[in-house]
């Protein structure tokens, strides 16, 4: 069972449209959630992290965790072109990691048409 | 607000070349990796470092060596280009404690010929 699983996508959706971005994970050590939104050719860049189960809220983005079922989602809602990315689900805390590492999902790319 | 940049945002080398990939923070983040990224691989970890002079290797450190002189320069070397290296390079920082978020860089596009 790979430790992080996530769909790669392309995810399309017309503007405007909600979109859900899910990754689901084995370790159940993991402690920190986090969304990193990768535009091409660019490096990644932190969305937001979560800790706890439930939803946290910034602007149009939503994260929300469900650790019983091993489950995180992003969700962006009024979605635009320039929501158009690879979205990255991270995960990391895990005791066992040492030294603040990383897991991260491979990414599902989404694309926003005008 | 918080930086990584790395030296150069493309590069092409011959087979056989050493070539140096540098990386600075300016967030004092004692954390640092070196990640490359290719489609449909994600990011693989190559080695980080938890400290000056400290490096742990990756998931593939193979055929790459990396130097922490300094708290805020980290660099990547390639001893000896291989084609296979060609991908794309990632550099991030990180504190030691707390959710251990990781700050990127804008990456290296290296092409190895």
């Amino acid at each position: 069972q790979k430790e992080v699983e996530q769909d790669p996508g392309p995810l399309s959706v017309p503007e405007g449209a909600i979109v859900s971005l899910n990754c689901t994970y084995s370790n159940s050590a993991f402690q920190y959630f986090m969304w990193y939104r990768q535009y091409s050719r660019k490096g990644p860049e932190l969305l937001m992290y979560t800790y706890s189960s439930g939803n946290k809220e910034d602007g149009r983005f939503t994260a929300q965790v469900d650790k019983s079922s091993k489950y995180i989602s992003l969700f962006i809602r009024d979605s635009q072109p320039s929501d158009s990315a690879t979205y990255l689900c991270a995960f990391g805390g895990a005791l066992n990691s040492g030294y603040s590492t990383l897991t991260f999902g491979k990414g599902t790319m989404l694309l926003v048409s005008p | 607000d918080v930086k990584v940049t790395q030296s150069s945002r493309y590069l092409v080398k011959r087979t056989g070349e050493k070539v140096f990939l540098e990386c600075v923070q300016d967030m004092d983040h004692e954390n640092m990796f070196w990640y490359r990224q290719d489609p449909g691989l994600g990011l693989r970890l190559i080695y980080f470092s938890y400290d000056v002079k400290m490096k742990e290797k990756g998931d593939i450190p193979e055929g790459y060596s990396v130097s922490r002189e300094k708290k805020e320069r980290f660099s990547l070397i390639l001893e000896s280009a291989s084609t296979n290296q060609t991908s794309m390079y990632l550099c991030a920082s990180s504190r030691p404690r707390g959710a251990g978020e990781q700050y990127f860089g804008p990456g290296t596009r290296l092409t190895v010929t």
